[in-house]
C-alpha cells in the first residue's frame, strides 16, 4: 500500500517568514495530494490539494508544488502569521476507480509561528 | 448544514467496558470514513463505507472493533471490549466521494480507557 513520509515533524519561523513542508510518497499510481490543517483541538480541514496533472497550486499565501518523477510534494506558506500556527497533514491518494478516494496521511507537521 | 456530526465529544471508560462511537455524515455524502488519531500513530484510516456498504476494513485493528451503517445518515464504531490502548481521538468524515475527493471531518470523540 502507499507510504507517506513527512518532514520535518516540527517547524518554527518567525511571524512573516515563509515556511515549507515536505512530502515524499511511495505509490507511483497516486494522483490526489490534499494538505489538512489540523488547530489544536480541532478536526484536521483541508486547505489545498493538487491532482497529479499539474506541478503547482496556489491559493493566496499558501502554495503546494509536485514532482511526480520524484514522488515528492511541498506545501509553501510564504509570509506567515500566528494564525497558522497549527498542525499540518500531507496525504496521498490513488486514483478514483468507483470508490472514493483512500487517503494516506503522512504524520504530520507542527508549525509553530512565533512573533 | 452542520456539517458532521459525532457523539459523545468525549467517553471515559473503564477496560473491559463496551464503547460505541456515533456518528452523522453530510447528508448527500455517499462515502464516510472512521480515522483514529494518537500522537504514536497519526491519522489512521480503520474502515471506510460507500453507500452503506464497508469497502474496506484493513486498517482495523483487531476484532474487538467493529463499525456497521445500518442507514445513509448514521453510523456506529464498536469497541468490546476496550482496552487502554484503545485510548485516542476517533474521527468520523464524509466525502460525495465521485465528486470530489475531498473529506470533512467531524469534531471527533476523544476517547479515553482507564
Amino acid at each position: 500500500g502507499e507510504n507517506v513520509e513527512q518532514h520535518p515533524s516540527t517547524l518554527s519561523v518567525q511571524e512573516g517568514d515563509s515556511a515549507v513542508i515536505k512530502c515524499t510518497y511511495s505509490d507511483s499510481a497516486s494522483n490526489y495530494f490534499p494538505w489538512y490543517k489540523q488547530e489544536l483541538g480541532k478536526r484536521p480541514q483541508l486547505i489545498i490539494d493538487i491532482r497529479s496533472n499539474v506541478g503547482e497550486k496556489k491559493d493566496q499565501r499558501i502554495a503546494v508544488t509536485l514532482n511526480k518523477t520524484a514522488k515528492h510534494f511541498s506545501l509553501h506558506i510564504t509570509e506567515t502569521q500566528p494564525e497558522d500556527s497549527a498542525v499540518y497533514f500531507c496525504a496521498a491518494s490513488p486514483p478514483l476507480t468507483g470508490t472514493a478516494s483512500k487517503l494516506t496521511f503522512g504524520t504530520g507537521t507542527r508549525l509553530q509561528v512565533t512573533l | 448544514d452542520a456539517g458532521v456530526i459525532q457523539s459523545p465529544r468525549h467517553e471515559v471508560t473503564e477496560m473491559g467496558q463496551e464503547v460505541t462511537l456515533r456518528c452523522k455524515p453530510i447528508s448527500g455524502h455517499d462515502y464516510l470514513f472512521w480515522y483514529r488519531q494518537t500522537m504514536m500513530r497519526g491519522l489512521e484510516l480503520l474502515i471506510y463505507f460507500n453507500n452503506n456498504v464497508p469497502i474496506d476494513d484493513s486498517g482495523m485493528p483487531e476484532d474487538r472493533f467493529s463499525a456497521k451503517m445500518p442507514n445513509a445518515s448514521f453510523s456506529t464504531l464498536k469497541i468490546q471490549p476496550s482496552e487502554p490502548r484503545d485510548s485516542a481521538v476517533y474521527f468520523c468524515a464524509s466525502s460525495t466521494g465521485v465528486l470530489s475527493y475531498e473529506q470533512y471531518f467531524g469534531p471527533g470523540t476523544r476517547l479515553t480507557v482507564t
